[in-house]
């Protein structure tokens, strides 16, 4: 079956303007995560659903983040004002129950270039 | 909170060598712990994971075993390929409830060299 797609796959943009990144998790996944990979790190969490809430949002390193998911399917990542530092790979997993044992499945993620 | 520490890399190895890739892990409670690879130019995927102290995961003739006392979950392969070049990343999922994130290390990169 199709797994977790991610749009675009790059973006280049320049520095205050705002981005939108798409995920359409695996269909009936019911949990969906966000992480963002900055070059030669780890991945750092970014914002958890559950159906189409978002029980936590630590994760978002500012206000200028915010994400939403409709339908319990597709969500976005809205990046506001960017900055060079918001320069990453960011990454949508899903997983079809939100417990310690399921297993989240990425998406190949969207490369953003802040100029 | 909840951490984990890879071995740095990077780390190169001639084919059919052994491979020890090190994790160490900080958590409450009892996580659920994971290896995932990220091959050139693909995605972030799973390759094995173990839930429960003693357990033992396996795929592809990697394995790791979850060791409580030692906070560990190492990866091990007996004899390595050129296509195991990848990143390895080790990573945790610490809560029952309320979604659980994964908290990752920083990732080792293995290269095989024929």
């Amino acid at each position: 079956g199709a797994g977790v797609s991610q749009s675009p796959s790059n973006k280049v943009t320049e520095k205050g303007k705002d981005v939108e990144l798409r995920c359409d998790p695996i269909s009936g996944h019911t949990a969906l995560y966000w992480y963002r990979q900055r070059l030669g790190q780890g991945l750092e969490f970014l914002i958890y659903f559950q159906g189409n809430s978002a029980p936590d949002k630590s994760g978002l390193p500012s206000d200028r983040f915010s994400a939403e998911r409709t339908g319990e399917s597709v969500s976005t990542l809205t990046i506001q004002r960017t900055q060079q530092e918001d320069s990453a790979v960011y990454l949508c997993a899903s997983s079809l129950v939100s417990g310690r044992t399921d297993t989240q499945y990425f998406g190949p993620g969207t490369r953003l270039t802040v100029l | 909170g909840d951490s984990v520490t890879q071995m740095e890399g990077p780390v190169t190895l001639s084919e059919e060598a052994f491979l020890t890739i090190n994790c160490t892990y900080t958590a409450t409670g009892y996580p659920s712990l994971f290896w995932y690879v990220q091959y050139p130019g693909e995605g972030l995927q799973l390759l094995l994971k173990a839930t429960k102290a003693d357990d033992k995961g396996s795929n592809k003739g990697f394995e790791a075993t979850y060791r409580k006392e030692t906070t560990s979950f190492h990866l091990e392969k007996g004899s390595v390929q050129v296509s195991d070049s990848a990143v390895y990343f080790c990573a945790l999922s610490g809560r029952e409830t309320s979604g659980s994130r994964l908290t990752f290390g920083e990732g080792t990169q293995l290269t095989v060299n024929p």
